[in-house]
Parts: structure tokens; C-alpha cells; sequence
């Protein structure tokens, strides 16, 4: 099946500073990539919607200029956390659409668990 | 109201024995449907897709009932690696977008 990275795995970073995720698809091009939140014991939510060459949409409640995405190439979508929080500790995930999947199949990274402090 | 929402259990059962929960979701336009599975702090993975005559993958069975917005998941003959979080999964329309549940635990014990 598809593969989709992430990168870092794991951060720890102090309260104030930015972090910067990164997604790739590895063996397919994806136009569209979705950016996930998920807390302890809760569900998946959803932040916002990468587009390649274009912006970002985000879904309600998520502010824009904290979660910066940028979605440069069919391959790579990255998430900025900017001026992290204690309250912005999460596990965050990526997930690529197969534009040419029949089933429009979403492929997930691995999740990036972010630990400010 | 939640989009989706499942029953977190969690579902303590022995090896060989069937398991099954359900979940319900609010909005009537949903198109599709799916169950993922969860490990413990990775991410989710299809376990399979949810047809409205519902439909069968070895040991696993999911059913849909779009009238009364619930579908359901069946866990056959539960072997120890079953053990995992079960996401009750609904894509919106047709803009590609999940929305998923909280999630059910199951746990199989030897």
C-alpha cells in the first residue's frame, strides 16, 4: 500500500518556541493531504485541509496563523505550530489522498507526538 | 452532538469469543463509511470499508443501516491481536474529508 512519513516522530520543545512537521508521500503524488489532531482518550479531529499550490483550509475553531501549513509539492505538506503552548501538546497526524485511487483511500503518517513544556 | 459516536467500552473478551459494537453518526448526507483500527499510540489503519449490504473481510463483519445511521462491526473467533482501539470512520459528501469516533477498546485475554 501507499506509504506517508512523517517527520519528527517525537518533539519536546519550551513553551514559546515553533515546530515544524513534516508530511510526505513516499511512492505517490498527492494533491491533497489532511492534518489531524488527536488528544489523550479522544478522537481524530481534523485542523485543516492542504492543498498543493494553493492555501490551507481550516476547519472551525483552528486558528490559521498558529498552524501555518504549506503545501509545496505533491509530496510534501509541512505544519508549523508556531509559538507552542502547553495546551498545543498533542498527537498530531497527516494523512495523503491517492489522487489517482479509485477509492480516494486516505493513507496516514505515523503521527508526530508533540510535548511542549 | 458528535458527527460520530461510539461506545469507548472497552470490551474485555476471551480468545475465540465474537464481539460487537456499533456506532451512529449524525449527518444523513455521509457517503462513506469504515472502520480503522488503532494501536496504542500509532496511527489509524483501514481495517476495512463499510457497504450498505454490508460486508465481510475474514473474521470481520461490518453492516450499515443508513435509516437508523448506525453501522456496526462483528469480531469473529477474537484472537489476541485484535486487541486495539476501533475508530467508527464517516467521510462527508464528497469532499474527502473524515470524521471520526472516539473510538472502542477491545481487549482480548488469553
Amino acid at each position: 500500500g501507499a506509504v506517508v512519513s512523517q517527520h519528527p516522530s517525537r518533539v519536546i520543545c519550551k513553551s514559546g518556541t515553533s515546530v515544524k512537521i513534516e508530511c510526505r508521500s513516499l511512492d505517490f503524488q498527492a494533491t491533497t493531504m489532511f492534518w489531524y489532531r488527536q488528544f489523550p482518550k479522544q478522537s481524530l479531529m481534523l485542523m485543516a485541509t492542504s492543498n498543493e499550490g494553493s492555501k490551507a483550509t481550516y476547519e472551525q475553531g483552528v486558528e490559521k496563523d498558529k498552524f501555518l501549513i504549506n503545501h509545496a509539492s505533491l509530496t510534501l505538506s509541512t505544519l508549523t505550530v508556531t509559538s507552542a503552548h502547553p495546551e498545543d501538546s498533542s498527537f498530531y497526524i497527516c494523512s495523503a489522498r491517492d489522487q489517482r485511487e479509485r477509492f480516494n483511500e486516505q493513507f496516514f503518517g505515523p503521527g508526530t507526538r508533540l510535548t511542549v513544556l | 452532538r458528535k458527527e460520530v459516536e461510539q461506545d469507548p467500552g472497552p470490551f474485555n473478551v476471551p480468545e475465540g469469543a465474537t464481539v460487537a459494537f456499533n456506532c451512529t453518526y449524525s449527518n444523513s448526507a455521509s457517503q462513506s463509511f469504515f472502520w480503522y483500527r488503532q494501536d496504542c499510540r500509532k496511527e489509524p489503519k483501514l481495517l476495512m470499508s463499510v457497504y450498505s449490504s454490508g460486508n465481510e473481510d475474514g473474521r470481520f463483519t461490518a453492516q450499515l443501516n443508513r435509516a437508523s445511521q448506525y453501522i456496526s462491526l462483528l469480531i469473529r473467533d477474537s484472537k489476541l491481536s485484535d486487541s486495539a482501539t476501533y475508530l467508527c470512520v464517516v467521510r462527508r459528501s464528497n469532499d474527502y474529508k473524515l470524521s471520526f469516533g472516539a473510538g472502542t477498546t477491545v481487549t482480548v485475554r488469553a
